[in-house]
């Protein structure tokens, strides 16, 4: 079975810094996608970024891209320029392409991103 | 706002009750999926409709039952209400592949059980 890990608790960045966190997967498939996700005090899951495996170029969005190692099933987030906005929980996701496990996210625990003005 | 919605924002009801949430995905969107986000488990897969089909099945209990209607909005039913089901449950949606698409969430349904 897949797993994903986010060994980071809570992290916590200045205004206007830059903030990695972190994200480990498990699994023996090689059809993939990875995502970030955000959800903030509304609760609302919000997409951040999206990375296919297939695709050896890191994904970009704004100030949001992603260190995607795929032989080290890692999959980090850096938000640069950070914002009081980005305060949020952010989640790291896996979706199976392929095989018989397709049809859902895989979620690690989440990581609690505090922005300091 | 994702196009994804769900009603009621908040229930609150009984241990024993039964109660039904319900979905309604993005315009032209094909296939709904449930998840649970609770403390002590996270945020967990329940199952997936695909254009009125159920496609895959993930953590789900047996008191809990799906289904996706014609038009394709789609209602998750709780029965026999236990204290540990009080949680946030997201629809999520996607368009005819979903093996590609992303998943946009709703905003939630938040599930009190007293």
């Amino acid at each position: 079975a897949q797993t994903v890990t986010q060994s980071q608790p809570e992290m916590s960045v200045q205004e206007a810094e830059t903030v990695t966190l972190s994200c480990t997967y498990d699994t023996s498939e090689s059809d993939y996608y990875l995502f970030w996700y955000k959800q903030p005090p509304s609760r609302q899951m919000i997409l951040v970024i999206r990375q296919e495996a297939y695709k050896q170029q890191n994904a970009t969005e704004n100030r949001f891209s992603v260190n995607f190692q795929k032989a080290a099933k890692s999959f980090s987030l850096k938000i640069s320029d950070s914002q009081l906005g980005d305060a949020a929980m952010y989640f790291c996701a896996y979706f199976n392409a392929g095989g018989t496990s397709y049809g859902k996210l895989t979620f690690g625990q989440g990581t609690i991103l505090t922005v300091h003005p | 706002d994702s196009g994804v919605t769900q009603t009621p924002k908040h229930l609150i009801t009984a241990t024993g009750q039964r109660v039904t949430l319900r979905c309604s995905p993005r315009s032209g969107d094909l296939s709904v999926y449930w998840y649970q986000q609770s403390l002590d488990q996270g945020l967990q897969f329940l199952i997936q409709y695909y254009n009125g089909e159920e496609r895959a099945k993930g953590n789900i209990l047996e008191r809990f039952s799906a289904q996706q209607f014609p038009d394709l909005h789609s209602e998750l039913n709780l029965s026999s209400l236990e204290l540990g089901d009080s949680a946030l449950y997201f629809c999520a949606s996607t368009g005819a592949d979903f093996i590609t698409d992303t998943q946009y969430f709703g905003p939630g349904t938040r599930l009190t059980v007293l």
